[in-house]
């Protein structure tokens, strides 16, 4: 079974610095996802990654995609309080399965 | 781009009685239909996935006596939790996947069961 692993699992960030999330996935995957969920709601698309070497970027969040290592991550440049919500990182392969999410909140 | 409109939003009902979830994909033809239990503070948790015209594939731990996945078309999916009871209370969202391969996410259901 394709299992993901996603760290840290809280993430208290000050404003302007920078941070990563990483995401490892146990299996060959088709394609990474990374979601934002606030509290109440679905899940918001922010990045899918389709291949070794992926970057993909969108304002202050980049992700990027190691398929070798079977490892991507979500940087965060200069944090800023409207960031703060749950982050998943997704794998699939036949399905789609879910890290385990990182809680970020952004304090001034 | 591709919708998938998911009801209702959010459902009370009473212990020992039955809800119906409906995912609907609006522009698109979902060939798979992936369905997520969430508790509060968790991560989502796949329970079945179902293909159009062919019975659901449940997760193991699932019931697939209680929580009941019909997909009759390419455009709709129901879930329906039997006599449900308190610890069924849960966020479910429901995720289609389009002849693209692309994902599609509705916008979840909050069951309280009281």
């Amino acid at each position: 079974e394709l299992k993901v692993e996603q760290n840290p699992l809280f993430l208290s960030m000050q404003e302007g610095k920078n941070y990563t999330i990483y995401c490892n996935y146990s299996t060959t995957s088709d394609r990474l996802y990374w979601y934002r969920q606030d509290p109440g709601k679905s899940l918001e698309s922010l990045f899918v990654l389709l291949s070794n070497g992926a970057v993909k970027q969108e304002g202050r969040l980049m992700a990027s995609l190691d398929t070798k290592a079977r490892l991507s991550t979500l940087h965060i440049t200069a944090a800023v309080h409207d960031l703060s919500a749950t982050y998943f990182c997704a794998v699939t392969s036949w399905d789609m399965r879910f890290g385990a999410g990182t809680r970020l909140t952004v304090k001034p | 781009g591709a919708v998938v409109s998911q009801h209702p939003s959010w459902v009370i009902c009473k212990s020992g009685t039955s809800v119906k979830i409906e995912c609907r994909s609006l522009d698109f033809q979902a060939t798979t239909m992936f369905w997520y239990r969430q508790f509060p503070k968790q991560s989502l948790m796949l329970m079945a996935t179902s293909n159009e015209g062919s019975k659901a594939t449940y997760e193991q731990g699932v019931e697939k006596d209680k929580f009941l996945i019909n997909h009759a078309s390419l455009t709709l999916s129901t879930l329906t939790v039997t006599s449900a009871h308190p610890e069924d209370s849960s966020f479910y969202i429901c995720s289609a996947r389009g002849q693209d391969n692309g994902y599609t996410f509705g916008s979840g259901t909050r069951l309280t069961v009281v």
